[in-house]
């Protein structure tokens, strides 16, 4: 048990249909790190928010796109959907602490989204 | 880019047998994380090892970071079948704000009874 969720746990979708997935971070961590895990492989970097300020992206496109609001919570937002964007999508919190104190930040694992577009 | 890539892809062992699961990069990482992932759950963060050269033992499983801190190796002594699961390895670029992980392929184990 991280403290971290997601909803909604499952979601079928069409292709160019918009979709919106939630987190809610543990109280107190001011980083949230999205990840997509396509089937058989290890998670992909998509973004990170620091304070509510995108901080870092990885390889994906502009239709992915995510808020970090005040209360601990965040969304996910892809639009246009592809059928390659069937996948699990994870969020991880974290407290965001890592450079300035010269030691690793723990990242915290929600269960993740489960993705399917047809 | 930053690649990790973890051998083997899979591999299925009975029970007490010993294994070990392996992490290759041409990149050096702050830090390097091992998680384990079983079906339906996010990665759990299993330890990680910062210092070139290190070992960190949890119980049956011995961790390691090559001297270069690019390279790591995870040993599990005696496997049980509540060992089994997906193993992934993640490399942490160190930042002010957050670690941003670079996870590497993947190892699915399956420990037979």
């Amino acid at each position: 048990e991280t403290g971290v969720t997601q909803s909604p746990t499952h979601l079928i979708k069409t292709r160019g249909q918009q979709v919106t997935l939630r987190c809610s971070s543990q109280s107190g961590h001011n980083t949230v790190s999205w990840y997509q895990q396509a089937l058989g492989q290890g998670p992909q970097f998509i973004f990170q928010y620091y304070r509510e300020e995108e901080n870092g992206r990885g390889n994906f496109p502009p239709r992915f796109s995510g808020l970090q609001f005040p209360n601990y919570s965040s969304e996910l937002n892809v639009n246009a959907l592809e059928l390659d964007d069937s996948a699990l999508y994870l969020c991880a919190s974290s407290p965001g602490l890592a450079g300035a104190n010269g030691r690793t930040d723990t990242q915290y694992f929600g269960p993740g989204t489960r993705l399917t577009v047809l | 880019t930053q690649l990790l890539e973890q051998s083997p892809q899979f591999l299925s062992i009975q029970e007490g047998e010993n294994l070990t699961v392996y992490c290759n990069s041409s990149s050096v990482f702050s830090s390097l994380q091992w998680y384990r992932q079983e079906p339906g759950e996010g990665p759990v963060l299993l330890v990680t090892v910062v210092t070139g050269g290190e070992v960190k033992k949890l119980k049956r499983l011995t961790f390691q970071f090559g001297d270069a801190r690019k390279d790591s190796s995870l040993h599990i002594t005696a496997a049980q079948t509540g060992d089994t699961g997906l193993y992934l390895c993640a490399g942490a670029e160190m930042e002010s704000s957050g670690d941003k992980l670079t996870f590497g392929t993947g190892t699915r184990l399956a420990v037979r009874p």
